[in-house]
């Protein structure tokens, strides 16, 4: 059972840069979230798609990018990374993204370094 | 504005319980959730209360009281693989999650 996958894992990027961070689930769930979490903070919404074709801006958008070709896949994409950019980026995916209920399950999580 | 308080360190006694809150202030309320986080993992669901009251599942509660915007996680018979963070997220009017910065918990033996 693989639920949620991300790649790569860990990746340290030069500033300046592009790198585009892979999800993909096969929970056929719905709604897809990027999330950032840093040390002291809470967990971070940058995008989300509630549906494939729809995608939505989170808390924290700015110098991320995000497209929901399909159901399954869910890259996040840094066009020019900054050392601000530096962070633990978790994929999460959930049956709905407008339900009150909406417990939503994690990938691995990709540890992203911008030097 | 949108506020999670919870606490951020936590020390305890394996065998022991603990209780750890959160207070919370979001546009809307539509539920609230506990996830534990182990070290260098991803969130993993502990619980879901959507109404006043004590949600138990095992050696772990969940309370809720919507009119104080309060919920506590209750820990019991404490195991050292309890030593995690436990994040308290609350949904908003969009169905969105809005997380606290988590309450690591450290048990002694």
């Amino acid at each position: 059972t693989a639920g949620i996958t991300q790649a790569p894992t860990s990746q340290i990027l030069a500033a300046g840069r592009s790198m585009t961070l892979r999800c993909t689930q096969d929970m056929r769930h719905n709604a897809m979230y990027w999330y950032r979490q840093d040390l002291g903070l809470g967990l971070r919404l940058i995008h989300y798609s509630n549906t494939a074709g729809t995608t939505g801006k989170g808390e924290v958008p700015d110098g991320y990018s995000v497209s929901r070709a399909n159901t399954d896949d869910f890259p996040l994409t840094l066009a020019s990374a900054v050392p601000s950019q530096t962070s633990v980026y978790f994929c999460a995916s959930s049956d709905s993204g407008s339900s009150s209920y909406n417990e939503q399950f994690f990938g691995p999580g990709t540890r992203l370094t911008v030097l | 504005g949108q506020n999670i308080d919870q606490p951020t360190e936590m020390t305890a006694t394996e065998g022991a319980i603990v209780q750890i809150n959160c207070t919370y202030q979001t546009s809307g309320f539509n539920g609230l959730f506990w996830y534990q986080q182990h070290a260098g993992e991803a969130p993993t669901f502990l619980s879901y209360n959507v109404l006043d009251g004590l949600e138990e599942k095992g050696r772990f509660s969940s309370f809720l009281s919507r009119s104080k915007g309060y919920s506590y996680l209750l820990l019991k018979e404490l195991q050292m693989k309890d030593s995690a963070s436990y994040l308290c997220a609350s949904t908003d009017s969009n169905y969105q999650l809005i997380w606290g910065a988590g309450t690591k918990l450290i048990i002694k033996p």
